[in-house]
Parts: structure tokens; sequence; C-alpha cells
């Protein structure tokens, strides 16, 4: 079966420090690999993607992540956080088939001023 | 582009009853996916509409049932809610199947007393 494994609860980094969440799968073979954030009462908002090819992957608000298949890990980073990227992240998988998204568990951001 | 839309956004139902929920997915997607999200389960797959067509459920059990209509639009409905049915449940549309990038609606929280 797939899963994911966010190791991190919580996370506290202060403002302008940078930052990674980790995320792990199991899965066997290459699996699709997403990053989603949710701020509170909200739905989520894809952060960004991993399908093929590259490997560090880019997407909005300054965050990247960086697929390994070796260590089965796909990490957000940001260079330097801003308070509003407080929330909750999600790392989730696809398998390509109808089974839709494994998510973890989330990780909550704190940023301290 | 308008995005997903979940209504209502909030519902308070009493054990016993049942409750449909009802997702509008981005013009032009044909996909539709249902998640449920609690703090102690946190983000689970229930089942995915294409082109009217159920293609996978996740494990909930019956009283949980979904369909899409022909213009993509999707409801699902609880039957005999229970107090552990109480939770965010989230609709993320796609453009096709397979998991390609979804988007996630903003969520209906249930509330049951």
């Amino acid at each position: 079966a797939q899963s994911v494994t966010q190791p991190d609860i919580h996370i506290t980094v202060s403002e302008g420090a940078s930052l990674e969440l980790r995320c792990n799968y199991s899965y066997g073979a290459t699996p699709y690999l997403f990053w989603y954030v949710q701020s509170p009462g909200q739905g989520l908002q894809l952060l960004l993607k991993y399908f093929s090819g590259d490997t560090l992957v880019q997407g909005i608000k300054g965050f990247e992540a960086e697929f390994k298949r070796s260590q089965s890990s796909f990490n957000l980073r940001k260079p330097s956080v801003h308070w509003s990227d407080a929330a909750e992240y999600f790392c989730a998988l696809a398998g390509g088939g109808a089974d839709g998204l494994t998510f973890g568990k989330g990780t909550h951001l704190i940023i301290q001023p | 582009k308008a995005g997903v839309t979940q209504t209502p956004r909030y519902l308070i139902k009493t054990r016993g009853q049942q409750v449909t929920l009802s997702c509008s997915p981005i013009s032009g997607h044909r996909s539709v996916s249902w998640y449920q999200q609690t703090p102690g389960q946190g983000l689970q797959f229930l089942f995915e509409y294409f082109s009217e067509t159920q293609r996978n459920k996740g494990n909930f059990p019956g009283r949980f049932s979904g369909r899409q209509f022909s213009n993509s639009r999707s409801e699902m409905n609880v039957s005999t809610l229970e107090l552990g049915d109480s939770a965010l449940y989230l609709c993320a549309s796609s453009w096709g199947v397979e998991n390609t990038e979804a988007f996630f609606g903003q969520g209906t929280r249930l509330t049951v007393v």
C-alpha cells in the first residue's frame, strides 16, 4: 500500500530564516508528488508538483522541492520565510490510478517574528 | 476563471439525518474527487468521478455515496449521520483522470450534533 510520512508535526521558524519540510513516501514505482498548503478554514492550494524529469521543481510563493528517488523523499524548501507562510503543509502522492491522492498528516508551520 | 465551488460552506445536522453536499468544478474539468478531513485521520479519499462514472471509492461505509452530473457538477450524500462524520469535506477537480493536477474548493464544514 502507498503511504506518505511527514515526520514533523510542528515546525517553528523565525521570519526570514530558511525552511525545509520533510516528506517521505512509500510506493512501488515513481509516483506523482505534490505539496499543498492550507490556511485555517480554507481548502488546499497546490504549491508544486513532480511528475517526471527534473528532480528540482519550482512552485509558487518561492517554494521549491527536490525529488530524491534513493531516499524516497520529496522535501519542500524556501530560502526565506514570511509571516504569511504560517499554515498547514501537506505532502501528497498519486499512484497514477484512480485511488485519489494519499496525503501525509501535515506539518504545522509557525513563524516567529 | 472561477475556482472550485462547494456549497454550503457550513452545515449543522443531527445524528441520524442525512446530508447532501455540492461541488461545482472548474469549467472544463471532468474529474471530481471528494476527501474527508478530520483532526484524527487527516485527509482521506472518499471517491472520484469522471464523466458521471465513479472510478474508485475509498475505505468508507456505504452511507457515503456520490454522483456526478452531465455538467460535471458533483454531489455527495451521507445518510444516517454519526457524530464521527463531523469533518471538513473537500472537493477537488481536475482536467482528466489519473491524478493530474487537482484544484481544491474551500470545503464544507459539517458538524453532527
